[in-house]
């Protein structure tokens, strides 16, 4: 079974801090993905990675940044945290092989700007 | 611009009876359609999917439905439970660098199953 973990449920910071949200799959995916969910607009792609050090952007990566410096692990980073950025965050992974194989979510990270 | 729209915010079904979520796209390059549901406090757990090249997958209650000529898909979940109240969420598949894929998501459907 795909375990999809996030370190944190729920995070409060405070504007101008760095953030970082974490996130660890154990099935050895090739692809992880961060999104984050707001009312009325569903789920949104922030950024993507198919390899170790890759990164590519998704639809809305400005004022974040993310890291992927093992496997299992992809980091999404708050360069500069803002109110606007009060959001619920979900980390998803997925394998790369050539079967279709669906994404699979952790239970997202609730963060608050204050 | 929504690639993916899913036009009715909430549903509400008694028990027993079927319930009907629909989803239109716009964009012919979608090659895979999945739907999601979730829970408040939880991450979307996936549900079921369907290739572009079908028209139909059927998984124990749950039924996709997918009509690429008017581009629309539906799921049907025969017969409702009060359990499958949760938001549902359509997404579409496109391929992307790396085998990789970005999935497009609708807004959302809120499903309540009253018994």
């Amino acid at each position: 079974d795909v375990k999809v973990t996030q370190s944190s449920r729920y995070l409060v910071k405070r504007t101008g801090e760095k953030v970082f949200l974490e996130c660890v799959q154990d099935m050895d995916h090739e692809n992880m993905f961060w999104y984050r969910q707001d009312p009325g607009l569903g789920l949104r792609l922030i950024y993507f990675s198919y390899d170790v050090k890759m990164k590519e952007k998704g639809d809305i990566p400005e004022g974040y940044s993310v890291s992927r410096e093992k496997k299992e692990r992809f980091s999404l980073i708050l360069e500069s945290a803002s109110t606007n950025q009060t959001s619920m965050y979900l980390c998803a992974s997925s394998s790369g092989d050539r079967v279709y194989q669906p994404q699979h979510f952790g239970d997202g990270t609730r963060l608050s700007i204050l | 611009d929504q690639q993916v729209k899913q036009n009715s915010p909430s549903l509400s079904v008694q028990e027993g009876r079927i319930s009907i979520l629909n989803c239109d796209y716009t964009n012919s390059m979608f090659d895979y359609f999945l739907w999601y549901k979730k829970y408040p406090a939880e991450g979307p757990t996936f549900l079921i999917s369907i290739s572009s090249i079908k028209d139909k997958n059927e998984d124990g209650r749950f039924t996709v439905f997918l009509n690429k000529s008017a581009k629309h898909l539906s799921l049907h979940i025969v017969p409702s439970q009060p359990g499958d109240s949760a938001v549902y969420f359509c997404a579409a598949s496109a391929r992307l660098k790396g085998g990789s894929e970005k999935l497009v998501f609708g807004k959302g459907t809120k499903l309540t199953v009253n018994p």
